[in-house]
């Protein structure tokens, strides 16, 4: 147990769909991350967010939509999203982004887009 | 980009045998870091190596950093059953940090 908790564990969905992934993390970290994760494929960071400011956004299209409400939540919207967006969706978190030591990842969310 | 590539893509060894894995990356870095993920899991942070070191330890892990080379190595010692899993290299250049593929290494009873 790593103190980040992410649900649902598994979501379906069709690409007509709205649909939220939450984050939470119990660690008081200040820097919470959203990543992608496809076979055969890096892990790709999506977005960052750090005391609840959005700091990065890696050319993500705008079906996906992060919410980060206070520094222990992180949320990522879906919303008609492609087949190929089906992926395990990782969130972490960190002490900070200025010093970036160990991430903290949670178990994931994995994601069929139908 | 700096992003790090582990090698080999996947590796099978026998139980007890030592595993060693290593990662290449592009341009300089603050530090790299490795994680472990259990099939379908969350990512475990392993340990991290700043860039002026060289050489560190944990338990049965090994991390060399060769700056030069701008490569990495990953050692673990004694393999258990346990040890199945994907291993992952992280390099962080200040302001981003970007994983690998990662090496799927297999322990065999």
């Amino acid at each position: 147990e790593t103190g980040v908790t992410q649900t649902p564990r598994h979501l379906v969905m069709g690409m007509t769909n709205k649909k939220s992934l939450k984050c939470e993390q119990h660690l008081g970290h200040n820097a919470m991350y959203w990543y992608k994760q496809s076979a055969k494929k890096p892990l790709e960071l999506m977005f960052v967010y750090n005391f609840k400011e959005q700091t990065e956004n890696n050319s993500v299209p705008s079906r996906f939509s992060p919410e980060c409400p206070n520094s222990s939540h992180l949320f990522l919207h879906l919303h008609t999203l492609q087949p190929e967006d089906s992926a395990l969706y990782l969130c972490a978190s960190s002490q900070d982004q200025g010093e970036r030591n160990e991430q903290f990842f949670g178990p994931g969310t994995r994601l069929t887009v139908l | 980009s700096q992003q790090g590539e582990e090698d080999p893509q996947a590796l099978s060894i026998q139980e007890g045998e030592n595993a060693t894995m290593n990662c290449s990356y592009k341009t300089s870095i603050n530090n790299l870091q490795w994680y472990r993920q259990n099939s379908g899991r969350g990512l475990v942070h392993l340990i991290l190596i700043r860039s002026n070191e060289r050489e560190k330890h944990s338990g049965r892990l090994r991390v060399t950093l060769d700056t030069s080379k701008k490569s990495s190595s990953l050692l673990i010692t004694a393999s258990r059953a346990a040890d199945t899993a994907s291993y992952f290299c992280a390099t962080d250049a200040w302001d981003k940090i970007i994983f690998g593929k990662g090496t799927r290494l297999h322990i065999l009873p």
